[in-house]
């Protein structure tokens, strides 16, 4: 079965740049979405299609994805941003979660 | 403006089934390219998607639940229903149900999710 592989946290520092990868095979032929999910909340997506924000998700939010990684990035990262991630992937027939990435707002 | 809820019980005894119902609103389950789908969360864990249902009545499942799963819809009552047999401790966490475009290939909008806590 498919596996996505994401760190289990990544820090940032206030208004720094925030970077979080999805490891899979050849990943970079999925498209993948990425979900934010506050605690005691559900998940929202805030990249579809590897690069696409939903509206009212703030541009601040970037995708890519490319060869075996896809990378969600946050760029001037706010105390509000702080949360859990997952990227996911369509593969086979099934729907596959990344594991999560904790980022932390310093 | 779409929206889905889920119900349920919130407390499930060993061995026996779990029937979870999603109401939504807002869009139709019989127009192409709409799909529901749900996915569970056990406390502290990751996401884990559970099925999925296509407006064509088509259905997926997780392979690892597939023996386990059924998911049905009734598009006149606006409601997907998805039962879980033989439930064990490890099934408890929280359960959401979700719309999914087959255009953005994302599940867009999600329901508040339910607790559902299995014990003896």
């Amino acid at each position: 079965s498919y596996e996505l592989t994401q760190p289990l946290s990544v820090s940032v520092a206030l208004g720094q740049t925030a970077r979080i990868t999805c490891g899979g095979d050849n990943i970079g032929s999925k498209n993948v979405p990425w979900y934010q999910q506050k605690p005691g909340q559900a998940p929202v997506v805030v990249i579809y299609r590897d690069t696409n924000r939903p509206s009212g998700i703030p541009e601040r939010f970037s995708g890519s994805n490319s060869g075996n990684t896809a990378t969600l990035t946050i760029s001037r990262a706010q105390a509000g941003d702080e949360a859990d991630y997952y990227c996911q992937v369509w593969d086979n027939n099934t729907v596959v979660f990344g594991g999560g990435t904790k980022l932390t707002v310093l | 403006q779409i929206t889905l809820k889920e119900s349920g019980p919130t407390l499930v005894i060993p061995t026996q089934t779990l029937t979870l119902t999603c109401t939504f609103s807002g869009f139709s389950l019989s127009t192409s390219g709409v799909n529901v789908g749900w996915i569970r969360q056990p406390p502290g864990k990751a996401l884990e998607w559970l099925a999925l249902i296509y407006w064509n009545d088509d259905k997926r499942y997780s392979p690892s639940l597939r023996s386990r799963l059924t998911i049905t819809k009734d598009t006149s009552e606006n409601r997907v229903v998805l039962t879980m047999t033989n439930m064990d401790p490890v099934d408890t966490g929280t359960y959401y149900c979700a719309h999914r475009q087959t255009s953005m290939n994302a599940f867009d909008i999600w329901g508040q999710g339910t607790m559902v806590t299995v014990s003896s």
